[in-house]
């Protein structure tokens, strides 16, 4: 597609519920990142990779938060034993980073899934 | 570790006036910079961006951002704002040089007064 692509758009979970949120990037981009937005609140960054390798993850908020990006392409963001302060609108991004030299062109993000945690 | 901080989180004009969006930086390199808008359920969309070409950058809907190192700012300004204008927007930082991590503000909301 033209444009990176989250689904599902919206999710209900029971609390204890384990979730998986999916991320299709633009095709060929280098760079994914996933975004965890609260409600009236910005975007907090959670994890970045670069192609298949995950360089960053330091905003993971908890051990049941996991992502991988296993072919460099799609990714996918995992919660397991959902909790309620989890209920957040979650973004994904990807940009056309240019290997090292980490100059930025523009990152594209999706419409966002919103996790309801009931 | 860059860092930004968007100093109001809520700004009101009247329609027809100039908009001001502070936005203050902190990067340990050299900063790319973008202003991001966010309209009620809609997603993000990019204003703007400074990449190190000219410090003055125009983007879309009359919107521009000056970077002035000097004081490690990048505020968005609008000569006249319009109604379609109210929105929450984001100010992104980006090291260039180190990785291609992007940081966002906290956000500022825009409300404008008929």
């Amino acid at each position: 597609g033209a444009g990176v692509s989250q689904s599902p758009r919206y999710k209900v979970a029971k609390r204890g519920q384990d979730v998986a949120l999916r991320c299709d990037p633009i095709s060929g981009h280098v760079s994914l990142f996933w975004y965890q937005q609260a409600l009236g609140q910005g975007p907090e960054f959670l994890t970045y990779f670069q192609n298949e390798a995950q360089l960053d993850k330091s905003g993971l908020p908890s051990d049941r938060f996991f992502a991988e990006r296993p072919e460099g392409s799609v990714s996918t963001l995992k919660i397991q034993r959902t909790q309620q302060e989890d209920s957040a609108v979650y973004l994904c991004a990807s940009s056309l980073a240019l290997g090292l030299t980490g100059i930025n062109t523009e990152a594209f993000f999706g419409q966002g899934t919103r996790l309801t945690v009931v | 570790a860059q860092s930004v901080t968007q100093l109001d989180s809520h700004v009101s004009v009247s329609e027809g006036t100039p908009v001001l969006l502070r936005c203050n930086y902190s990067s340990s390199y050299s900063p790319s910079l973008f202003w991001y808008v966010q309209h009620p359920n809609k997603g993000l969309q990019l204003l703007l961006k400074y990449t190190s070409a000219a410090t003055l950058v125009k983007g879309i809907n009359g919107f521009e951002a000056e970077f002035k190192k000097s004081e490690t700012s990048f505020h968005l300004t609008k000569p006249s704002a319009h109604m379609s204008d109210a929105a929450e927007y984001f100010c992104v930082v980006s090291d260039r040089g180190r990785d291609d991590k992007i940081i966002f503000g906290k956000g500022t909301r825009l409300h404008i007064l008929p």
